[in-house]
């Protein structure tokens, strides 16, 4: 079946630093690819998505690329800051509406 | 357009006890979800709306679950003799497309003593 393999954290790290979450699928179709994140006390968000290979998802200075040859979807940003530490879930969906969630990797960043 | 709503945040029951959550959804929203969510693990699907209509059941949902939504608004999710691997963030999600803009509650906390 469909699942979704993330990078283990807890992830810390110091404002300004490059954050990298790496983020594998398993699918048998052609799934969309997303990430979602779960800031303390709130419930899930999402942050991008791309629908086909070679499309690049981007927000809030995040970015992640459907690698289709890698079967990856690693998540990026180049300067983090305090208020991007919460948990981040890399996601899948091939069917019509079910979504397939990694385990979720904290990110924690330091003043 | 005020989100996902789900009441209540919070449940505390004893074993063996019932308990009943309620979810409403994004208006115009046709579809509705629910997931659970453990402790270090992502959301996992439960089972899935379409207006009205129940499509489909994952097998994490036992005899003792049980899921409506009448008249295609908002749903509840009833439990049946709680036990305490029942557990979990219980996460109510909607979206109106095929899975390209679903958007979840805050989700209610259960906790089985």
């Amino acid at each position: 079946g469909d699942s979704v393999t993330q990078m283990e954290g807890p992830v810390t790290l110091s404002e300004e630093a490059f954050l990298t979450i790496n983020c594998t699928y398993t699918a048998t179709g052609y799934p969309s690819l997303f990430w979602y994140v779960q800031y303390p006390g709130e419930g899930l968000q999402l942050l991008l998505k791309a629908t086909k290979a070679d499309d690049k998802g981007s927000n809030k200075g995040f970015e992640a690329t459907y690698r289709k040859e890698t079967t990856s979807f690693h998540l990026e940003k180049g300067s983090v800051q305090v208020s991007d530490s919460a948990v981040y879930f890399c996601a899948l969906v091939t069917n019509d509406y079910k979504l397939s969630f990694g385990a979720g990797t904290t990110v924690t960043v330091r003043a | 357009d005020t989100g996902v709503s789900q009441n209540p945040r919070h449940k505390i029951t004893k074993r063996g006890q019932n308990v009943t959550f309620r979810c409403d959804p994004i208006s115009e929203h046709n579809r509705l979800y629910w997931y659970r969510q453990t402790l270090g693990q992502g959301p996992e699907f439960l089972t899935y709306f379409q207006n009205e209509a129940q499509l489909e059941k994952s097998r994490l949902l036992s005899d003792r679950f049980s899921a409506e939504r009448p008249k295609g608004s908002f749903s509840t999710l009833e439990i049946q003799r709680t036990e305490q691997g029942d557990s979990a963030m219980y996460l109510c999600a909607s979206s109106t497309d095929r899975g390209l803009g679903t958007f979840f509650g805050q989700g209610t906390r259960l906790t089985v003593v």
